[in-house]
């Protein structure tokens, strides 16, 4: 079974503070996402990674920095929380290519309430 | 206007009944088309994954996509309490990691 674990389930910040999110896979997948969901608005990509080191923006990065340091490891920065940041985040991974062909497929982890007060 | 429109429901059928669920789209490059399902407090799980036009069977699931009216479609046979979750369509043209994500159609099915 594929796992994507993330580090909180829930959490309150303050405004301005540093937020770190934590997503660990453990099925090897080369992409891991970074997206956020609010009602209404549907999942919104923030930050993707293909590859250790490499980043890519997605439809709202601002704000928002990422880390991918390790493979299995994926890491969304909120470098001044502002209370517009408050939303679930969800971490997802998936591999680049199976059989030869794209992926698509993208398996989430449980996500992250993130309150910023 | 948005890329996928998905119908937020709620919609609420009684245990056993067929339920389908909808998304439209505009962008005619879409190509792979998924299904997730996601309970309250839960992230997404993938449900049903189906490249260009047709149908794909799973159990109790049907997917059904037809591109020439930009339509997809997921059914539920015998639905149960246990499938009350929000569903979410999702797609992708190819070529690219993005997948556009239709907002969730939340459904309840009544014992």
């Amino acid at each position: 079974d594929v796992k994507v674990t993330q580090s909180s389930r829930y959490l309150v910040k303050r405004t301005g503070e540093k937020v770190f999110l934590e997503c660990v896979q453990d099925m090897d997948h080369e992409n891991m996402f970074w997206y956020r969901q609010d009602p209404g608005l549907g999942l919104r990509l923030i930050y993707f990674s293909y590859d250790v080191k490499m980043k890519e923006k997605g439809d709202i990065p601002e704000g928002y920095s990422v880390s991918r340091e390790k493979k299995e490891r994926f890491s969304l920065i909120l470098e001044s929380a502002s209370t517009n940041q408050t939303s679930m985040y969800l971490c997802a991974s998936s591999f680049l290519r199976v059989r030869g062909s794209l992926s698509y497929e993208q398996y989430f982890g449980p996500g992250t309430r993130l309150t910023v007060t | 206007q948005k890329e996928v429109e998905q119908d937020p429901g709620p919609l609420s059928v009684p245990e056993g009944a067929i339920v389908s669920l909808n998304c439209t789209y505009s962008n005619s490059a879409f190509q792979y088309f998924m299904w997730y399902r996601q309970y309250s407090r839960k992230g997404p799980e993938l449900l049903m994954y189906t490249y260009s036009s047709g149908n794909k069977e799973d159990g109790r699931f049907t997917a059904q996509v037809d591109k020439s009216s930009k339509y997809i479609s997921l059914f539920i046979r015998d639905s149960q309490p246990s499938d009350s979750a929000t569903y979410l369509c999702a797609m992708n043209s190819g070529g690219y990691q993005k997948v556009t994500f239709g907002t969730g159609t939340k459904l309840q099915v009544i014992p």
